[in-house]
């Protein structure tokens, strides 16, 4: 069973805004999950980790354009403002005891 | 500010070994649960192994259980993974990560990471 369940790509305009959706499967929905950013070159940079009630607390030095959101199974990073420099492959992660640590396949976001 | 320095990736041969290492900074090492992931070519993250704060608990990954070790210095600051019997499809830039809370063990994100050793496993 697939654990976490990304769209492989998402698309936004310059300046507009875009949210990328994590799923959860059915027997995980009440997980927190975590949000990275990848991008060519670099290590992984983590974005922030959303809770089931929404919350969410971001990584030092992430701009306030990024953001979290839950509801039911599904995760949201939401990226107001899009610059191009956000153009990356974003994961999400979730973990625990049981079922160790599992990445989302990443969506690929693309700046028009 | 949290540093952390992978090193060691190389070209192996299929049935090989090698060992990757990470040098951590900025932070109380030992006080924290570390893990290595990994990025094949054109692939997402994978999830290798992770190691409690101690050094006591150990996971990995179906795929290279039994094959990889994962182990640190604390009074290095220094984490490690040993490759065995290493196989094409071990291609990938491995990463170190440091779990988010204090003294737990697969129970945070991943908080800080490295830039990645680059491993080629080929004849």
């Amino acid at each position: 069973q697939v654990v976490l369940t990304q769209p492989p790509s998402a698309s936004a305009s310059l300046g507009a805004s875009v949210k990328v959706t994590c799923t959860l499967a059915s027997g995980h929905r009440s997980f927190a999950i975590a949000w990275h950013q990848s991008q060519p070159g670099k290590g992984p940079r983590f974005l922030m980790k959303v809770k089931a009630d929404g919350s969410h607390i971001k990584g030092d030095g992430i701009p306030d354009r990024f953001s979290g959101s839950s509801s039911g199974a599904e995760r949201y990073l939401t990226i107001s403002n899009v610059q191009s420099e956000d153009e990356a492959d974003y994961y999400c992660q979730t973990w625990a005891i049981g079922i160790r640590v599992v990445f989302g396949g990443g969506t690929k976001l693309t700046v028009l | 500010e949290v540093q952390l320095l992978e090193s060691g990736g190389a070209l192996a041969q299929p049935g090989g070994s090698l060992r990757v290492s990470c040098a951590a900074s900025g932070f109380t090492f030992s006080n924290y649960a570390m893990t290595w992931v990994r990025q094949a070519p054109g692939k997402g993250l994978e999830w290798v192994s992770g190691i409690s704060d101690s050094g006591v608990i150990t996971d990995y990954a179906d795929s290279v259980k039994g094959r990889f070790t994962i182990s640190r210095d604390n009074s290095e600051h220094m984490l490690y993974l040993q490759m065995s019997s290493l196989r094409v499809e071990d291609t990938a830039t491995y990463y170190c990560a440091k779990e988010q809370d204090f003294g737990e063990f697969l129970e945070s994100p991943f908080d800080s990471w490295g830039r990645g050793t680059p491993v080629t496993v080929s004849s």
